[in-house]
């Protein structure tokens, strides 16, 4: 158990839906960033809070937003979806706002849309 | 544009054997680089890093080498056991606010006993 918490594992659901990707991240760190790992395709970053305010922005699409709360818990939210956005979605967090020596990651959420 | 860039796809080494995975990576801006394995169904783990100040950084059976010149890293397993069969991901950072990780595609590694 890396500390860091994704739910759900696993969410199935249809073109054009929105769904809510959830993160809480390890004991102490005050930042938490989002990844995609789509087929055939790295890690891309996505999005970047640390202590709920927006850091970083990466290859994340408008349809896409993210929010971290004063529990600094993390959503990652996912609208008008289409079948590209099936991927493996990544949450990581580490302790300071700009901390690239290494994050720890969550063992991500398998999102299918059909 | 990918910055980090693992072209082989997949490795397959015998056990006891060395597994050798490379990595290249066009911004010269990048000054540490990390190595991450993934196992099925679990998110990636820290495996080693170096920082571009260092050529060589060992840790047990895993060694990092960085050849700055060439934007060139490499990662070696010595020996390879079979449960370092995994995907392993290279990546990269700069020291720059409002950047962060940037990652290779992935290059699995299978060890056969």
């Amino acid at each position: 158990d890396s500390g860091v918490t994704q739910t759900p594992k696993h969410l199935i659901t249809a073109t054009g839906q929105r769904v809510t990707l959830r993160c809480s991240p390890r004991s102490g760190d005050l930042s938490v960033y989002w990844y995609q790992q789509s087929l055939d395709q790295g890690l891309q970053f996505l999005i970047q809070y640390y202590n709920g305010e927006e850091r970083a922005k990466g290859n994340i699409l408008e349809r896409f937003s993210a929010q971290q709360f004063p529990d600094l818990h993390s959503e990652l939210n996912l609208s008008s979806l289409e079948l590209g956005d099936s991927a493996l979605y990544f949450c990581a967090s580490s302790a300071e706002a700009q901390y690239n020596y290494g994050y720890t990651f969550g063992s991500g959420t398998r999102l299918t849309v059909v | 544009d990918q910055q980090v860039k693992q072209n082989s796809p997949s490795l397959s080494v015998q056990e006891g054997r060395i597994s050798i995975l490379n990595c290249d990576y066009t911004n010269s801006m990048f000054d540490y680089f990390l190595w991450y394995k993934k196992y099925p169904a679990e998110g990636p783990t820290f495996l080693i890093s170096i920082s571009s100040i260092k050529d060589k950084n060992e840790d047990g059976r895993f060694t990092v080498f960085l050849n700055k010149s060439a934007k060139h890293l490499s990662l070696h397993i010595v020996p390879s056991q079979p449960g370092d069969s995994a995907v392993y991901f290279c990546a990269a950072s700069a020291d720059q606010a409002g950047t962060a990780l940037i990652f290779g595609k992935g290059t699995t590694l299978s060890v056969s006993s």
